[in-house]
């Protein structure tokens, strides 16, 4: 039962730098979310999808773009890394907007 | 616009004390709130949700209340356990799709 997956778990960028951040869920869920942790801050939202075919622009989305391939699967791309997107970014799914969250368990990303 | 805030940042205290951990939001128009766990360097844990018409929830030593009206929402932990350590957070969700997080209470339980 694996739930929420994020792929890579750690990854170093330098300055300038485009990579994508992967997440897959197997619980058939209709709604997923993009966030970001920062210390002493609470989790921030970048994007999410309410559904598949669909995404929207959350508090922080600036520099970030999402995919949502499928119905498992919501990407996170950002284009050109800068510094201040060092961060620990968590994927999370939900069946509906009004159901609980399940997370992912995170990648750790420091852009140098 | 919706603030959740969790006071203490930080909380030590001795294993088998009861504990409560406090959640503040400033809208009281909420459609449910989560309580979570999170271990250093990890993901995070569901523990309890509780709809807005609900008062509390139970989960073994883990109870959580919820009072709209004066914006607060507590998780008691009874008889806490060195295996408790972690920050909790509370998420408030006031209708659709951005439930605002607190930064969280980092409680460390000594044996």
């Amino acid at each position: 039962n694996a739930g929420v997956t994020q792929t890579p778990k750690f990854q170093v960028l330098k300055t300038g730098q485009s990579m994508t951040l992967q997440c897959a869920q197997d619980m058939n869920h209709n709604s997923m979310y993009w966030y970001r942790q920062d210390p002493g801050m609470g989790l921030r939202l970048i994007y999410y999808s309410a559904s598949e075919g669909t995404t929207d622009k959350g508090e922080v989305p600036n520099g970030y773009n999402v995919s949502r391939l499928n119905k498992r699967e919501f990407s996170l791309r950002l284009e050109s890394a800068a510094p201040s997107q060092t961060s620990v970014y968590f994927c999370a799914s939900s069946e509906e907007w009004a159901d609980g969250y399940t997370f992912g368990s995170g990648t750790r990303l420091t852009v140098v | 616009k919706q603030e959740v805030t969790q006071i203490p940042a930080a909380l030590s205290v001795p294993e088998g004390e009861n504990l409560v951990l406090n959640c503040s939001f400033t809208d009281s128009a909420i459609y449910n709130l989560q309580w979570f766990r999170q271990d250093p360097g990890k993901g995070l844990t569901s523990l309890l949700l509780i709809q807005s018409s609900q008062r509390e929830q139970t989960s073994g030593r883990l109870n959580a209340s919820l009072d709209k009206s004066s914006g607060r929402s507590t998780l008691y932990i009874a008889a806490s356990q060195p295996g408790d350590s972690a920050t909790y957070l509370c998420a408030v969700n006031g209708g659709g799709f951005k439930t605002i997080f607190g930064a969280g209470t980092r409680l460390f339980v000594k044996a």
